[in-house]
């Protein structure tokens, strides 16, 4: 199975921070990588597809990249409204797997 | 607009079978594949296996021997199954249209005696 090592684990924040959280790939999965929010209690919302496309209503300060087999969620000048855990996705290859997820924490 | 709905028993006995069902609403089953994603308490999120817009489906290979997916096209009804339940099935079961486009709220499943 392809492992989606997701970093860091949590992250300790304040609004207005620019925040990174990156996911590589065991092996190339090319652009078939989502990320995820989810708020506690709630269900994921879909944020990023295919690596670097924005989803449907998500604001712009999210964005994704890719550099080689590291993926990329970057969250700039975050707001109260994105503290939330983040997982990535890869869909590359059977099974498709998750990362282990990032929790966003208010310092 | 796209709505998905889990529902099921919240309670099942170890050995048993889980069967939950995913109602949908706002896009079609012909056109739209649904996956099934876990969740145990705390923990991150599982793939557990997708019905594709065709009709066939995959499957996680860690569930595989326990699980089938199946559709109802003209009642908008997505099945699991997944037979020989242990207490570390214990989740949130969601079922998702395409790979996350959207979402039900998912539904907790505990197996316990």
């Amino acid at each position: 199975d392809i492992q989606m090592t997701q970093s860091p684990s949590s992250m300790s924040v304040s609004l207005g921070d620019t925040v990174t959280i990156t996911c590589r790939a065991s092996q190339d999965v090319g652009i078939y990588v989502n990320w995820f929010q989810q708020k506690p209690g709630k269900s994921p919302r879909r944020m990023i597809y295919r690596a670097t496309n924005l989803a449907d209503g998500v604001p712009s300060r999210f964005s994704g990249s890719r550099s080689g087999s590291d993926y990329s969620l970057t969250i700039s000048s975050l707001e109260s409204e994105d503290v939330a855990d983040y997982h990535c996705l890869q869909y590359d290859e059977y099974p498709y797997t998750f990362g282990a997820g990032t929790k966003l924490e208010l310092k | 607009q796209v709505q998905l709905k889990e529902s099921g028993p919240g309670l099942v006995q170890p050995s048993q079978t889980l069967s939950l069902t995913c109602t949908v609403s706002g896009f079609s089953l012909t056109s739209n594949s649904v996956s099934w994603v876990r969740q145990p308490p705390g923990k991150g999120l599982e793939w557990m296996g997708a019905i594709w817009s065709g009709g066939s489906t995959d499957y996680n290979s860690a569930l595989k021997s326990r699980l089938s997916i199946s559709r109802d096209t003209s009642k908008s009804q997505v099945f699991l199954k997944m037979n020989s339940l242990q207490t570390e099935d214990t989740a949130i079961y969601f079922c998702t249209r395409g790979l996350g486009a959207g979402w039900g709220q998912g539904t907790l499943v505990t197996v316990s005696s």
